[in-house]
């Protein structure tokens, strides 16, 4: 199946910096992105769908200048959570949809802890 | 409104005992519906997809069934390496255009 390559694994981080996670299609292009937040024992929570070379459209209620969305290739997606404070801490987790077939392929999930 | 539910939401059974899992669906604009298995501290891994009803995919021990209104995942003579939580997910066309929405899971448990 195809691979979607996700990192960091794990961030740990001071309230007020700046983090960047970064989201990979490794063996096919892919021209739709989606970034999703997980809470403990919950189910996928979407955040943005990311189109290449366009901006990303975000879902109600999630901030734009705080979840910052590039994707500016076919196999590249990335998520920079801005001056992250500690109700940012959670799971993130990329996919990446390969049109052909219409499947979304995930990434492992970065788990986000802010101090 | 676009719904995907899941029921269970939780089930533990004895291992080789088989079951099923439910996934409802009130959507617009069917285009797929998905399984994934989430293991925990993981991104979901893709098990199948089924575009239209009365479709059935197999893999190993699970096999997945489309209706018009719901799909089941079936999971027969079960091990312990099954245990996972179970997404389905629509793939919809809507008036905001397409979507992906997600059901709550259900989180498997089997006991050896």
């Amino acid at each position: 199946g195809a691979v979607v390559s996700q990192h960091p694994s794990r961030v740990i981080c001071k309230s007020g910096t700046s983090v960047k996670i970064e989201c990979r299609s490794l063996d096919f292009q892919a021209t739709t992105m989606f970034w999703y937040r997980q809470f403990p024992k919950k189910s996928l929570m979407l955040m943005a769908t990311s189109n290449e070379g366009s901006k990303a459209t975000y879902e109600q209620g999630v901030e734009k200048d705080k979840f910052l969305i590039n994707h500016a290739s076919l196999t590249l997606s990335t998520l920079t959570v801005t001056s992250a404070h500690p109700e940012d801490s959670s799971f993130y987790i990329c996919s990446a949809r390969e049109a052909r077939r219409d499947i979304q392929y995930f990434g492992a999930g970065t788990r986000l802890s802010v101090l | 409104e676009d719904q995907v539910t899941q029921s269970p939401e939780a089930l533990r059974l004895q291992e080789g005992e088989s079951s099923s899992l439910n996934c409802s669906y009130t959507v617009s604009g069917l285009r797929g519906l998905f399984w994934y298995r989430q293991d925990p501290g993981k991104g979901p891994e893709f098990l199948f997809t089924l575009y239209s009803a009365g479709e059935e995919k197999e893999k190993e021990r699970l096999k997945a069934t489309l209706t018009k209104k719901e799909s089941f995942l079936h999971i027969t003579a079960p091990k312990p390496e099954d245990s996972a939580t179970y997404l389905c997910a629509v793939h919809l066309f809507n008036n905001y255009g397409q979507n992906f929405v997600f059901g709550p899971g259900t989180r498997l448990s089997v006991l050896p």
